[in-house]
Parts: C-alpha cells; structure tokens; sequence
C-alpha cells in the first residue's frame, strides 16, 4: 500500500520560499511507471495542478505555467522522498497543498492520480 | 489549458437515489477523464479512470460513461457515505492536468 506524507511549515511571510517535503512509503520516488506530483486547493483557483518530477533513465519535470517562473520540484532518492519549492510567495499562494502519485498505464497513455498525501494548509502572512 | 466544465455545481438528494454529475472537456480528451471523491479536510480520493474504469476497492454503485467530449459519473443508489464533493480531472497529452470546480453532492 502506497502512502505519501507530507511535511513542511504552514505559515511563510511574503516574498519568501514555500518547501514542502513529501515521504514515499510502498513505491520508489525512481519509478518508471508513475511521476511524482504537486496540486493545491483554494476557493479562488479551485484544484490546481502545479507541476511533477518522474525518472526515465533520467529526471524530468513538468511545471504549470502559471508558476514556472518560481516553482521546483526535485527528488532525493535517499530518502525516497520529492519536494516543492515555491519562491516570491503572495497571499494568492495560500492554499492547502498536497502531493501525489501519478500512476500511468503505458500503452494506453492513461495517467491518473493515486494516492495523495494528507494536504499541507500553508498561510502566506506576515 | 483543457477547461473542464462541471455541473451541477452542487445537489441535494436523498440515500438511494440515483445521481449523475456531468463534466464537459473543452476539446477532445478521449477517454482521458478521472474522477475523484473528496470528503471535508480530506485529500480527494479516485474513483474512476479512464472515463469508466472502477478503481480497486469502489462500490459497484460508481460508474462513469463517456459520449464525445461530455462525461458523466452515476451513482445508481446513493449511500450516506457518498456526500462528498466530487471532481473531474483531464489526463489528455501531456499536462497541464485540469479539474472540474466540483460538485458538492448534499442530503435532501
């Protein structure tokens, strides 16, 4: 059984980074059969998909565009483990964020997500 | 970006009823279509891909239908467990993933 859990602070003043830090227990963060996801949730911007990293013989990444000019995402196999970075954060970046697995059947193309972690409610304050 | 439109945005019905959500892709996604449950201060939870693929583990009682770029989420006899807000997501290509605003299923 897959499980993901999220770490990481809830409260970052403006300006500064948003990290979140997500644990993988029951699959390796260096599989090539699902890519490993960030999403927030807000009332404003509803689900929101923010980007991923997967491993095929080496790392790649997909950022939304909305944020590509601030966000990363990385892995650390040792740990098992990926992570967000978000810098230059406003207001409009609170939301509770949440990390995912993005499991794909390959020959026929079809991606979804499954599990997620339990949501990070991070506050952009000062 | 793919835009999923989702309605209702909310419903009331009653335990056995019959409901059925409907989102509508803004281009041709195939079958490339999720749909999520997700209960308050919950993370969403899937329930079917591919458009009409169960996952493992969901009552029978959830189906999903496709019929060009309109999907459709049936729950054939609603139980008190199934209030909940309920989300359609595209696959389709490469991302951007895209959602559905909701629809937040309440007791009549």
């Amino acid at each position: 059984q897959v499980q993901l859990q999220q770490s990481g602070p809830r409260l970052v003043k403006p300006s500064q980074t948003l990290s979140l830090t997500c644990a993988i227990s029951g699959d390796s963060v260096s599989t090539t059969t699902a890519a490993w996801t960030w999403l927030r949730q807000s009332p404003s911007r509803g689900l929101e998909w923010l980007g991923r990293t997967y491993y095929r013989s080496k790392w790649y990444n997909d950022y939304a565009v909305s944020v590509k000019s601030r966000i990363t995402i990385n892995s650390d196999t040792s740990k098992n483990q990926f992570s967000l970075h978000l810098t230059s954060v406003t207001p409009e970046d609170t939301a509770v964020y949440y990390c995912a697995r993005d499991l794909i059947i390959a020959v026929a193309g079809t991606w979804w997500l499954d599990p997620w972690g339990q949501g990070t409610l991070v506050t952009v304050s000062s | 970006d793919i835009q999923m439109t989702q309605s209702p945005s909310s419903l009331s019905a009653s335990v056995g009823d019959r409901v059925t959500i409907t989102c509508r892709a803004s281009q041709n996604i195939h079958s490339f279509l999720n749909w999520y449950q997700q209960k308050p201060g919950e993370a969403p939870k899937v329930l079917i891909y591919a458009a009409s693929t169960l996952q493992s583990g969901v009552p029978s009682r959830f189906s999903g239908s496709r019929s060009g770029t309109d999907f459709t989420l049936t729950i054939s006899s609603l139980q008190p467990e199934d209030f909940a807000t309920y989300y359609c997501q595209q696959s389709y290509n490469t991302p951007p993933w895209t959602f559905g605003q909701g629809t937040k299923v309440e007791i009549k």
